[in-house]
C-alpha cells in the first residue's frame, strides 16, 4: 500500500527566506508525486508534478528515490506563499491521489 | 465551463438521514474521483468513475454509501442512515483519461457536510 508522510502540520518563516516543505513516501513501485496547494478559501490546485521537472512560482521539487522523498522548496519565501500544501502520490496508471496530511505554511512580514 | 462545480456547497443533517452530493466535472473529462476530508487531514480517496464505470472503491467507503454516475457525465454521492462520524468536506475531482498519468485531477469547492 502507498503512504505519504508531511512531518510538519505547520512551518512558519519569515518573507525572503528559504523555505522546505518535507515529503516523504512509500510504494513498492515507481509513483507520479505531486505537490498540490491550497490558498485560503480557495479549492485545492495543482502546485507542480515531478515528471515535469518545472518551477512553479519559484518553487521546485525533486524526487529522490533513494530517500522516497519529494521536498518542496523555495529559495525565498512571500507572503502569498501562506497556504496548505499537500503532497500526493499516484501510481503509474494514473488512479487515485493518495495525499499527506499536509503542511500549513505561514510567510511572516 | 469554469471547472469542477459541486453542489450543495454546505449540508447539514440529523443523524439517521439520507443525504446526496452532486459533482460536475469539466466536460471532456472521463474520470471522475472522489474523496473525502476531515479536519487537519488530507484528502482520502473514496472512489473513482471512468465514464460511467465504476472502477475503484475505498474500504473507506462502507455499504451506507453509494455513487454513481449515470451518463457518464456528473455523479452522484449518497450516504444513507448519517452518522456524526460522517461530518467532513467531500470533494470531486476530475480527469481526462488514465494517459499520461502525470495529468492533473482537478478539483471541486467541496461539500461540507454537518451531522449532528
Amino acid at each position: 500500500a502507498q503512504r505519504v508522510t508531511q512531518p510538519e502540520k505547520l512551518l512558519s518563516v519569515f518573507k525572503g527566506a528559504p523555505v522546505e516543505l518535507k515529503c516523504n513516501y512509500s510504494y513498492s513501485g515507481s509513483p507520479e508525486l505531486f505537490w498540490y496547494v491550497q490558498y485560503s478559501r480557495q479549492r485545492l490546485q495543482l502546485l507542480l508534478r515531478h515528471i515535469s521537472r518545472e518551477s512553479i512560482k519559484g518553487f521546485t521539487a525533486d524526487l529522490n528515490k533513494g530517500e522516497t522523498s519529494f521536498h518542496l522548496k523555495k529559495p525565498f519565501a512571500q507572503e502569498e506563499d501562506s497556504a496548505m500544501y499537500y503532497c500526493a502520490l499516484s501510481k503509474t496508471s494514473g488512479s487515485r491521489l493518495t495525499f499527506g496530511e499536509g503542511t500549513q505554511l505561514t510567510v511572516n512580514p | 465551463d469554469t471547472g469542477v462545480s459541486q453542489d450543495p456547497r454546505h449540508k447539514i443533517t440529523k443523524r439517521g438521514q439520507n443525504v446526496t452530493f452532486r459533482c460536475d466535472p469539466i466536460s471532456e473529462h472521463n474520470r471522475l474521483y472522489w474523496y473525502r476530508q476531515t479536519l487537519g487531514q488530507g484528502p482520502e480517496f473514496l472512489t473513482y468513475f471512468q465514464n460511467e464505470a465504476q472502477l475503484e472503491k475505498s474500504r473507506l467507503l462502507s455499504d451506507r454509501f453509494s455513487a454513481e454516475r449515470p451518463k457518464g457525465s456528473f455523479s452522484t454521492l449518497e450516504i444513507q442512515r448519517t452518522e456524526q462520524g460522517d461530518s467532513a468536506m467531500y470533494l470531486c475531482a476530475s480527469k481526462y483519461g488514465q494517459h499520461p498519468p502525470q495529468e492533473t485531477q482537478y478539483f471541486g469547492p467541496g461539500t461540507r457536510l454537518l451531522v449532528l
